[in-house]
Order: structure tokens, then sequence, then C-alpha cells
């Protein structure tokens, strides 16, 4: 399957702070890539669907101006949490939507908290 | 809409014993239906997905699952588990033939020896 990589890891920032996360699809150009974000033992929420060369489509709840997508290449997706506060500390993991139906490869993940 | 319920947040099981995480959807459409699993420090990754045809689908690595419809249920099974089973499983559900999941809570399988 597709190897898609996520970076930073982890990453710690102060409130009010912004912080970028990177998403690459390693071996495979992505024209979708998914950003999910998942509180401590919680499922994944779904909350935007980005894709190359266009906006991305935000599901309802989350703030489009808070979470900044860009997916500005076939192998690259960025989310940039701005004004990051405690409350959006979570664990943030991207997929791509691969070639199967409906079959995703999903990143390791980015754990942010935010002091 | 769609959702997902996995009935069990942890199970814990011993080695070579059978294991069944327990997985139900609602949906107003037809369905696609997945596990995923993700073992420590790394990304989900499918395990075996339900899209037609035959109700039982199975993994490379011993685990199946079957689709039953009159009971909104996708529940996962393995007759003989491993140490190395140990991991979180998520079921999840898609309404379109592309497109976006929801996932259940997720289930700790933990094998002890």
């Amino acid at each position: 399957g597709a190897v898609v990589s996520q970076h930073p890891s982890w990453v710690i920032c102060k409130s009010g702070t912004s912080v970028k996360i990177e998403c690459r699809s390693l071996d495979f150009q992505a024209t979708t890539m998914f950003w999910y974000r998942q509180f401590p033992k919680q499922s994944l929420m779904l909350m935007a669907t980005s894709n190359e060369g266009s906006k991305a489509t935000y599901e309802q709840g989350v703030e489009k101006d808070k979470f900044l997508i860009n997916h500005a290449s076939l192998t690259l997706s960025t989310l940039t949490v701005t004004s990051a506060h405690p409350e959006d500390s979570s664990f943030y993991i991207c997929s791509e939507g691969g070639t199967g139906i409906n079959e995703q490869f999903f990143g390791p993940g980015t754990r942010l908290t935010v002091l | 809409a769609q959702s997902v319920t996995q009935l069990d947040s942890q199970v814990p099981v011993f080695e070579e014993a059978p294991v069944e995480l327990r997985c139900n959807y609602s949906s107003s459409v037809s369905v696609y239906l997945f596990w995923y699993v993700q073992y420590p420090n790394q990304g989900l990754q499918l395990l075996l997905k339900y899209l037609s045809g035959s109700t039982l689908v199975e993994s490379i690595n011993g685990f199946e699952a079957e689709f039953n419809k009159s009971q909104t249920s996708f529940h996962l099974r393995k007759p003989s588990v491993h140490i190395s089973d140990t991991a979180e499983y998520f079921c999840a559900v898609s309404g379109t033939s592309y497109g976006k999941l929801t996932f259940g809570q997720g289930t700790i399988l933990t094998v002890h020896p």
C-alpha cells in the first residue's frame, strides 16, 4: 500500500501560536487527502477533505479559518492550526485516498499539545 | 448520516484463545465496511473490507469479519490470537464509493501470554 508520512510526530506549543503539520504521500500522487482528529479515548473524527489545487471541504463544526489546509501538490498537504488553544490539543492524522474503493492509507499521526 | 458503535473499548484475551470484536453501524444508504488496525506508534492499516459479494471477508493474518445486514453488524473474529495481534482495532463505514470514513470508538485488543 501507499506510504504516508507526517511531520512532526509531536509538537508542543504555547497558546496563541500557530502550528503547521505536514502530510506527505511518499510513493503515490494523492489528489485527495483527509485530515482527522482523535481526542483521547475517542474515535477519529474527519475534519476536512483536501483536494489538490482546490479549496478543502470542511466537516460541520470545523472552523476553516482556524484549521487552514493547503494541498498545493500531489504529494503534500499541510494543516495549520492557527492561534492554538489548549482545547486544540489532540492527535491529528492524515490519510490519502489510495487507488482502491475507499481504501485510505494513513499517516502515523501528529500529537499536538498546546500549553 | 452514519454512525458506528464498537461495543467493547478493551478486550483482554490469552494467547491462542478466540476473539470477537463487535461492531454495529447505522446508515440510511448502502454501506462499505472496514476494519483498520493500529499498532503502537504506527498509523492505521487496513485489515479487511466489505464492498459487495460474499458477506464473509478475510484478512491475510487470520482475521475474518461477516457483514450481517439484518443485524447491521460487521463483527471481527479470529479463532486463535497471537501476542502480535495486540493493537487497537477500528471499525469504519462509508456510504459512497469513494469518500469519507466514519469510525467507531476503537477496541484495544490485548493478548496475554
